[in-house]
């Protein structure tokens, strides 16, 4: 089974409008991360959100907030006010248990392509 | 600035050669990972390491080989049993916890 979907492949958004991409994931872990990343067309890996497991309160960053829903496993990422810069793609990731030393990869969700319109 | 540098950023191989791709932090991290990533998809685990002189397979570890010799290197050499080596390749290091994680620019492999 999948660990993390990503069910929108490809989603536009009218600039200055908010816009959210679903993440669900799929763990027995009781602790865990998720993670949400922004990958232009450059390549690189942009750090946009970290919500753990115990976290009570949903993650913000800037306009970037994660919808966490701990009992229907999603974590679906809202990008407010969205600009032309957000054009790319957009993964979630997990990260299951946190203990040194015993491997903290993450898995990583298909993407959802966010193109922003004028 | 810490960070990670991957080297170098599009690399072109002949079919039947291995090719190594670098991979530099200086974040301290004990932790190092590499990635692959094909067109439109996720990122797939290839290897990673914990600690100095150990590393473990990912998901896709086969074809590829990697050593830790010193804590801030982590090359992967695609080796010729890699049947489909075209891909972009991702390095990223973190804390043994896991905090802290860090992705490099990434490598763009060709097979020509």
């Amino acid at each position: 089974a999948q660990k993390i979907t990503q069910t929108q492949p490809g989603m536009f958004v009218q600039e200055k409008e908010a816009v959210t991409l679903d993440c669900t994931y799929d763990t027995s872990d009781q602790s865990y991360g998720l993670f949400w990343y922004k990958q232009p067309s450059s390549g690189e890996m942009i750090f946009l959100i970290y919500q753990g497991s115990y976290d009570e309160q949903n993650a913000t960053e800037g306009r970037y907030s994660l919808n966490f829903q701990k009992a229907r496993k999603s974590a679906n990422l809202v990008i407010s006010a969205s600009q032309l810069g957000d054009s790319a793609m957009y993964f979630c990731a997990m990260r299951e248990g946190r203990r040194r030393n015993a491997g903290n990869m993450l898995t990583f969700g298909g993407g959802t392509r966010l193109m922003v319109k004028p | 600035d810490g960070g990670i540098t991957q080297s170098p950023k599009y690399l072109f191989r002949k079919e039947g050669q291995n090719v190594t791709l670098s991979c530099e932090q200086n974040l301290n991290h004990d932790a190092m990972y590499w990635y692959r990533q094909d067109p439109g998809q996720g990122l797939r685990l290839i290897y990673y390491s914990q600690i100095v002189n150990d590393f473990q397979k990912g998901d896709i570890a086969e074809g590829y080989s990697v050593s830790r010799e010193k804590k801030e290197s982590f090359p992967l050499t695609v080796t010729s049993a890699q049947k489909n080596p075209t891909a972009f390749y991702l390095c990223a290091s973190s804390t043994p916890t896991g905090e802290g994680y860090t992705f490099g620019s990434g490598t763009r492999l060709t097979v020509v």
